[in-house]
């Protein structure tokens, strides 16, 4: 049962424009959604989080959007630059104690084209 | 170093010997987390620590694996007569609570049975 989802494996942006991350979930107990940024040989890095409670959360370049009708949430990347080429996992989580996991998804590969 | 510091960064072994890996986390985190990530596949959730008990070790994919944390710092994870289908990226993380910290992430032991 996969709870999270991202259908896209990969995505090529221009660098410049705005890169547009996905992700679906089905459970609709998570509090919080994280995105992480993973590059190859390295631990996945904290990009940004919202909370269930809130519809838009900004940190310079990165904008997540929460659709809980949808269960949808997306990340936006404005500009692109060739830094951000990397594996994006999105992840909910519980915030009851003793149920601290993170779900992730599959990942999407983002390329950003100079 | 600031970050989570896993060790071995590699290891390769023979089907059915044992293997133990280490994750020393953020020094004041509490929370520990362990997941691993098989090729082609998202984060799969192992088990959670909150000092040294774990409330959560509902991923554990087998009796073959086993956690232990001490001093609330240093974990292991354990894994033993090691199968082919056990070959993966082993990933440590750590969190403050309150809950909804975002997790840190080391950059992951990667196994691989012969």
């Amino acid at each position: 049962d996969q709870q999270v989802k991202q259908n896209s494996p990969s995505l090529s942006v221009q660098e410049g424009r705005i890169s547009i991350l996905n992700c679906d979930y089905t459970n609709s107990m998570f509090d919080y959604f994280l995105w992480y940024k993973k590059y190859p040989a390295e631990g996945p890095t904290f990009l940004i989080s919202i909370s269930s409670i809130k519809d838009k959360n900004e940190d310079g370049r990165f904008t997540v959007f929460l659709n809980k009708s949808a269960k949808h949430l997306s990340l936006h990347i404005v500009p692109s630059q060739p830094g951000d080429s990397a594996v994006y996992f999105c992840a909910g989580g519980l915030g009851n104690f003793g149920n601290e996991k993170l779900t992730f998804g599959t990942g999407t590969r983002l390329t950003i084209i100079p | 170093g600031a970050g989570v510091s896993q060790s071995p960064s590699n290891k390769v072994t023979e089907k059915g010997k044992d293997v133990e890996l280490r994750c020393d986390p953020i020094s004041g985190h509490t929370a520990l987390y362990w997941y691993r990530q098989s090729l082609g596949q998202g984060l799969e959730f192992l088990i959670y620590f909150q000092g040294n008990s774990a409330p959560d070790k509902s991923g554990l994919p087998s009796d073959r694996f086993s956690a232990e944390r001490t001093g609330g710092s240093v974990s292991t994870l354990t894994i033993q007569r090691t199968q082919q289908e056990d070959s993966a990226v082993y990933l440590c993380a750590s969190s403050l609570l309150p809950r909804g910290q975002p997790q840190h992430f080391g950059d992951g032991t990667r196994l691989s049975i012969l």
